[in-house]
Order: C-alpha cells, then structure tokens, then sequence
C-alpha cells in the first residue's frame, strides 16, 4: 500500500529553527508537496520538490531525497503566526495525490 | 481569501435532513475537488471534476452526491447521513486536473464543518 509517515505534533521556540520530516513509500513518483494550515482555515500551498536537493523560499526550504523516500521542511527564525499544521503529499505514478496526516506544529514564547 | 470560497462555514444536521455544501471558485482553474479532512487522519479525496465532468470517485457513500453546473461551481448535496460523517469539507481546485502534471497546485477553501447528530 501507499503511504506517508510525518510527526503528529511538534513544539519549537520562537526565533529558533525546526524540521519537520516526512517519508513515504509509494507507487512511483511525480513530486512531493507542501502545504500549510492554520487552524479554521484552508491550506495553502508552500512548496513542491520533484528533483533531489534543497529548495530555499524565505524562511521556508524544503528538502527531497527521492532514492530514500524522504522529505523534509525547514522552518528559521519561527515567528508565532508559524503555529499551523503541515501537510505532506506525494504524487504517485498515476499523478494521485497520497497525503500525510499532517504535523501539527506549536510555536512557544 | 484564497479564491476559493466554501458555504455554509458551519452546518448542524440531524441523520434524516438533506442540506448542500456550496463551492465557488474565481481562478478560472479548470477542476475542483472535494476532499473530507478528519481529525489526526489524511485528507481523504471524495470526487473529481475536470472541465465539468467527473472524473474520480473514490467509492464514497451514495449518501453524498456532487454536482458541478459548470466549472466555477461545486455542490456537494447530503442526506441521510451518519454520524462518523462529521468532519471538516474541503473544497479545492487547480488548473489541471488529476493526471494533469506534477506540479499541479491546489487551491483551498476554509471548509464547512460538518455536524452530524
């Protein structure tokens, strides 16, 4: 079967830097997003990774390991407003989309 | 706002009503989703529209029924439903549809959180 694994909840510090990893087992591969969703609120689109490597947008990277089935985001300088869910999902061969449960991520004072 | 916008935000309904989520969108994308999100689960695809037609579902029950008038509009009508149905109602579109690219975008609306007694 298909799937993706990320944490279910983590905690950081404001000002600090967090990584929040995803993996996945699925059937082929077409690339690899992120989303973001604050609480009451739709998700919206932060990044999508289909070549290895790291890609960097502001305060936001994400990175892809395609030969591990892996993934990560990473998240500098957190600001409060970072206090949201994060989803990861995975286009598979026949170009579904196979989703995370989501990372629910605390920012803390 | 993402351009996406879903009605009612909130909906309470007993077992036996028949209520209707609405969806609209303004990006002139050419398909639209709706997905159910439930508590610590992933988000689960329900049906696909592209270009007005429908294209995926994925073995939802017959107690939901979509309809898609044309490509700026999305309903999703309910009846007789149970409570394990409650959850929150994604709609989302993009400029393709599924199968389109890889690097086919959604774009969300808030939801309507769905109350079933």
């Amino acid at each position: 079967g298909q799937n993706i694994d990320q944490p279910t909840e983590m905690t950081a510090t404001e000002g600090a830097i967090v990584q929040i990893n995803c993996t996945y087992q699925t059937s082929g591969f077409n690339g690899l997003f992120w989303y973001q969703q604050h609480a009451g609120e739709a998700p919206t689109f932060l990044s999508y990774n289909v070549l290895d490597g790291l890609e960097e947008k502001g305060r936001f990277s994400s990175f892809l390991s395609r030969s591990k089935g892996y993934s990560y985001l990473l998240l500098k300088e957190l600001q409060m407003k970072d206090s949201a869910s994060y989803l990861c999902a995975v286009m598979d061969s026949n170009y579904q989309l196979i989703w995370g449960a989501g990372t629910k991520l605390i920012i803390k004072p | 706002e993402t351009g996406v916008t879903q009605t009612p935000r909130h909906l309470v309904m007993g077992m036996t009503n028949k209520k209707s989520l609405k969806c609209e969108q303004h990006l002139g994308h050419n398909a639209m989703y709706w997905y159910k999100q439930s508590a610590k689960k992933p988000l689960e695809l329900m049906f696909v529209y592209s270009l007005e037609e429908r294209v995926e579902n994925n073995s939802v029950p017959s107690r939901f029924s979509p309809e898609c008038p044309n490509s700026s509009h999305l309903f999703l009508h309910l009846h007789t439903l149970q409570p394990e149905d409650s959850a929150l109602y994604l709609c989302a579109s993009s400029h393709g549809g599924q199968g389109y690219s890889g690097a086919n975008v959604l774009t969300f609306g808030a939801g309507s959180r769905l109350t079933v007694l």
